[in-house]
């Protein structure tokens, strides 16, 4: 078991450019979640997916889109990126009725 | 959004010294969770406290979920330099439309000197 991958592991951006994060898991886990985590915040949440099929915002959505691809992988796309999307992103999944969530390696995004 | 409120922020300590840290909420939860990020990887869950007042160790780690459910302890005795590393609470109530959120405090830095 890999667990939660993620790909890639760092990035460097221009602003205005966009990129797509991956992110997949061979756990068998019904919600998967990303996250962002700068520095005095902790881990904020962006969006999630409860099951295969749905996606709903976190705290922070604004200037990202995500995709539940299937029940292995869930994606996080910058369409337009910023300065302000600087930051280390991990993906997360939980088994539902599991208290566990197990993150992933993290990508290490830098927007210029 | 709800928050949770870790401190300290950040520890200097020297090897061998005891940690405590702790994280308070204005909601309850019922389920309080531990996870330490070691430097450049994701974090990794260390404890899980499911019952109010409910004490839990794991080696040199000692966690406590608070009787009002809003706050959560964590100790380390005897430290030791591979503790260096953020720690973060969790909050979490399962089941209903939760889908597995996890509130999240915002971290305490651990640093400890040889």
């Amino acid at each position: 078991n890999a667990g939660v991958t993620q790909t890639p592991k760092f990035q460097v951006l221009k602003t205005g450019q966009s990129m797509t994060l991956q992110c997949a898991q061979d756990m068998n886990h019904n919600s998967m979640y990303w996250y962002r985590q700068d520095p005095g915040m902790g881990l904020r949440l962006i969006y999630y997916s409860a099951s295969e099929g749905t996606t709903d915002k976190g705290e922070v959505p604004n200037g990202y889109n995500v995709s539940r691809l299937n029940k292995r992988e869930f994606s996080l796309r910058l369409e337009s990126a910023a300065p302000s999307q600087t930051s280390v992103y991990f993906c997360a999944s939980i088994l539902l009725g599991d208290n566990e969530q197990f993150f992933g390696p993290g990508t290490r995004l830098t927007v210029l | 959004g709800q928050q949770l409120n870790q401190s300290p922020q950040s520890m200097f300590i020297q090897e061998g010294e005891d940690v405590s840290m702790n994280c308070t909420s204005s909601s309850i939860f019922n389920t309080w969770l531990w996870y330490k990020q070691d430097p450049g990887e994701g974090p990794v869950l260390l404890i899980a406290l499911y019952k109010a007042g409910e004490l839990t160790s794991n080696g040199r780690l000692t966690a406590q979920f608070g009787i009002t459910r809003k706050d959560s302890f964590l100790n380390i005795s005897a430290s030791i330099p591979s503790d260096v590393g953020i720690y973060f609470c969790a909050g979490h109530n399962a089941g209903g439309t939760s889908y597995g959120k996890l509130t999240f405090g915002q971290g305490t830095i651990l640093t400890v000197h040889p």
